[in-house]
C-alpha cells in the first residue's frame, strides 16, 4: 500500500510570511494527525481529524495555525503569520480505527523560519 | 508537563549485544504504549506496542516490558544490529483529557559494528 504523502519536503520562509503543508493519508484511514516535532523533542500533536471532523485541536495555536480535511481525505495545515519558533518538522500521520498498531507517518516537511 | 520521559538522549551498543531503551510515564490512565523508530529525514515507523494489561510483548528481536507499579517500560533489542541505529521514541496512548498519544523526546541508539 502507498504510504502517507506529504509536500513540500522542505520550506524556508521569512517570519510573518504564510506557509501551507499538504498531506494525503493512506487510503481508507479515517483518522489523520498533524504533529509538530521541534529539534531534540518528541512529536507533539497539533490536531486530530476523524474523517473530516476535528477530534482534538487543544494544542493548535489557533491565532496563527489552521487545518482542514476536505471530504475526509487530504488535509492542509497552514501557518499565518509564521514565527521563528515555528521552525520544526511537521509530520502527518494516519491510522485506521484505533491506534494500538501504531500510526503511519509521512516523511514530514522541514520548515525553517528566518 | 512531560507525561512521557526518555531520560537517556543517547545509547551506544556493540553489534550482537543487547540494547535496552527506557521510558517512564506519569499518568496511570494510559491504555497502551508504543515504540517507534526514526531514521534521519524519514517519519517515525511503528515498531511494537503493549497493552496496559500485559507486562511483556515480543516480536522477533524486539521485546517490550511494562512495569505498571513503577510506571516504567523498556524496549530490548537482541541481538543489536548496525541497521538498528536510529532514534527510538516511546509513546503512550489513553484518555488523558481526550484520547491522545503522547511521545517522549527520543533516545538515539548507536550500534557499533
Amino acid at each position: 500500500e502507498a504510504g502517507v504523502a506529504q509536500s513540500p519536503r522542505y520550506k524556508i520562509i521569512e517570519k510573518r510570511q504564510s506557509v501551507a503543508f499538504w498531506c494525503n493519508p493512506i487510503s481508507g484511514h479515517a483518522t489523520l494527525y498533524w504533529y509538530q516535532q521541534i529539534l531534540g523533542q518528541g512529536p507533539k500533536l497539533l490536531i486530530q481529524f476523524q474523517n473530516n471532523g476535528v477530534v482534538d485541536d487543544s494544542q493548535l495555536p489557533k491565532d496563527r495555525f489552521s487545518a482542514e480535511r476536505l471530504k475526509g481525505v487530504d488535509s492542509t495545515l497552514k501557518i499565518q503569520p509564521a514565527k521563528l519558533e515555528d521552525s520544526a518538522v511537521y509530520l502527518c500521520a494516519s491510522s485506521s480505527i484505533g491506534g494500538y498498531y501504531g500510526y503511519t507517518f509521512g516523511s514530514g516537511t522541514r520548515l525553517t523560519v528566518v | 508537563d512531560q507525561q512521557v520521559k526518555q531520560n537517556s538522549p543517547s545509547l551506544s551498543v556493540q553489534e550482537g549485544r543487547i540494547s535496552i531503551l527506557n521510558c517512564d510515564y506519569t499518568n496511570s490512565m494510559f491504555d497502551y504504549f508504543l515504540w517507534y523508530k526514526k531514521y534521519p529525514a524519514e517519519g517515525p515507523t511503528f515498531l511494537i506496542s503493549i497493552s496496559s494489561i500485559k507486562d511483556k510483548n515480543e516480536d522477533g528481536r524486539f521485546t517490550v516490558f511494562l512495569n505498571k507499579s513503577a510506571k516504567h517500560l523498556s524496549l530490548h533489542i537482541v541481538p543489536s544490529q548496525p541497521g538498528d541505529s536510529a532514534v527510538y521514541f516511546c509513546a503512550a496512548s489513553g484518555n488523558t483529557g481526550g484520547f491522545k498519544t503522547i511521545f517522549g523526546a527520543g533516545t538515539r541508539l548507536f550500534v557499533k559494528a
